[in-house]
């Protein structure tokens, strides 16, 4: 069975500071990996995936994520933290392995970012 | 491109009360999907329909939900006889039929209350 974990539940960066938000997959076949935002009492806004081809992966808003396949890892990260950038986060996974195309999500982490 | 809506964003009800939930997804997507999420959680699959067809059903869909997306349009989302339990985020998303990943876009959700 697929998985995601997000092992912080919460991830305090000062403003200006590079940021990085965890996540590690399990798959049986080659991984789609997406990273959504969730502001509060919001749905979840698509921020970017990786398919296949280069590792680091640019998305919206100055965000980006390193694939790395060894360490099964899909971390997202941004060169310098705004305050507007706190929210959740939240990491996904889908395979076609078991034929109907099921995303799975992490359980989320709160990053608060501090003026 | 208007994006995914829901209505009603806010439901409050009563215990043993049926409830109804519209999604309206994104007007060339034919895929639409169905998710609740609780406090401190992702997004659980529910359910999932390509066009008209239900395809897939989680097990966390009892037999007081059901899912219709009679024209391939709009889908619909109740719940029978409603329990303390079922009071979390219900969030829609849909998917382009052209974009081999099937992203998803997802709506603002509808919180219900049961009280």
């Amino acid at each position: 069975a697929q998985s995601v974990a997000q092992p912080e539940d919460q991830v305090n960066v000062a403003e200006g500071n590079p940021l990085t938000v965890k996540c590690t997959y399990s798959v049986s076949g080659n991984p789609y990996l997406f990273w959504y935002v969730q502001y509060p009492n919001r749905g979840l806004q698509f921020l970017l995936k990786y398919i296949t081809g280069d590792n680091l992966v640019k998305g919206s808003y100055g965000f980006e994520a390193e694939f790395n396949k060894s360490q099964t890892s899909f971390h997202l990260k941004k060169p310098s933290a705004l305050v507007s950038d706190s929210a959740l986060y939240f990491c996904a996974v889908r395979d076609f392995s078991g034929g109907y195309q099921k995303v799975t999500f992490g359980t989320g982490t709160k990053l608060q970012v501090i003026p | 491109d208007t994006g995914v809506s829901q209505n009603p964003r806010h439901k409050i009800t009563k215990r043993g009360q049926n409830v109804t939930f519209r999604c309206d997804p994104i007007s060339e997507h034919n895929r639409l999907y169905w998710y609740r999420q609780t406090l401190g959680q992702g997004p659980e699959f529910l359910t999932y329909f390509q066009n008209e067809a239900q395809l897939e059903k989680s097990r966390l869909l009892s037999d007081r939900f059901s899912a219709e997306r009679p024209k391939g349009s709009f889908s619909t989302l109740e719940i029978q006889r409603t329990e303390q339990g079922d009071s979390a985020m219900y969030l829609c998303a849909s998917s382009s039929p052209w974009e081999r990943t099937d992203t998803q876009y997802f709506g603002p959700g509808t919180r219900l209350t049961v009280l």
